[in-house]
């Protein structure tokens, strides 16, 4: 069965509206997540990883402040998308990885899917 | 810089096997990961190699060779819910995840 829920599925807003969008790790406690983007037809790009109890660490180019994480207990991530915008309109991912040793993958939630009008 | 490659694109028949490549060039390597993804949803996880040889899980087998920077995916007999995009994926010396592009995978009756 699957390992992270993500909630909601689909969001469909007006432009200016702010969308937050959780993650949770079902069976395991995850000290980081991922957050990824991905537009139609290219491949997966990580926004920022989502570190329990401090800052998330943010890729090249993510803005802090369009896209605020949270990372309030060991097993919920949240982002929002602040005063979203048409060009903001993606597929959001996120992921978590098990603790242990490094052979452990990351395992995805379903994705969300955002259209702003 | 690191970089992960592999095709864009590949077709194969029904009932056919393919093999899928990746070569990456990354600091440090502590693992390779194949994910599978259909259209408009997330990835799931495939296999992973972090020793040199065949890691075989049914129809799927995933091949490293680390001296060469080199994986390949190997997928027999090959049904339609095939069709996907398979993704390669290094974990560096940073325990960072870096991505390929994704090959697409076109299964053809």
């Amino acid at each position: 069965g699957a390992v992270v829920s993500q909630h909601p599925s689909w969001v469909i807003c007006k432009s200016g509206t702010s969308v937050k969008i959780e993650c949770r790790s079902l069976d395991f406690q995850a000290t980081t997540m991922f957050w990824y983007r991905q537009f139609p037809k290219q491949s997966l790009m990580l926004m920022a990883t989502s570190n329990e109890g401090s800052k998330a660490t943010y890729e090249q180019g993510v803005e802090k402040d369009k896209f605020l994480i949270n990372h309030a207990s060991l097993t919920l991530s949240t982002l929002t998308v602040t005063s979203a915008h048409p060009e903001d309109s993606s597929f959001y991912i996120c992921s978590a990885q098990r603790p242990g040793s490094g052979n452990q993958p990351q395992h995805f939630g379903d994705g969300t899917r955002l259209s702003i009008l | 810089g690191q970089n992960i490659d592999q095709p864009t694109e590949m077709t194969a028949t029904e009932g056919a096997i393919v093999q899928i490549n990746c070569t990456y060039q990354t600091s440090g390597f502590n693992g390779l990961f194949w994910y599978q993804q259909h259209a408009g949803e997330a990835p799931t996880f495939l296999s992973y190699n972090v020793l040199d040889g065949l890691e075989e899980k049914g129809r799927f087998s995933s091949f490293l060779s680390r001296s060469k920077g080199y994986s390949y995916l190997l997928l027999k007999e090959l049904q339609m819910k095939d069709s996907a995009s398979y993704l390669c994926a290094v974990r560096d010396s940073n325990y960072q995840l870096i991505w390929g592009a994704g090959t697409k995978l076109i299964i053809k009756p």
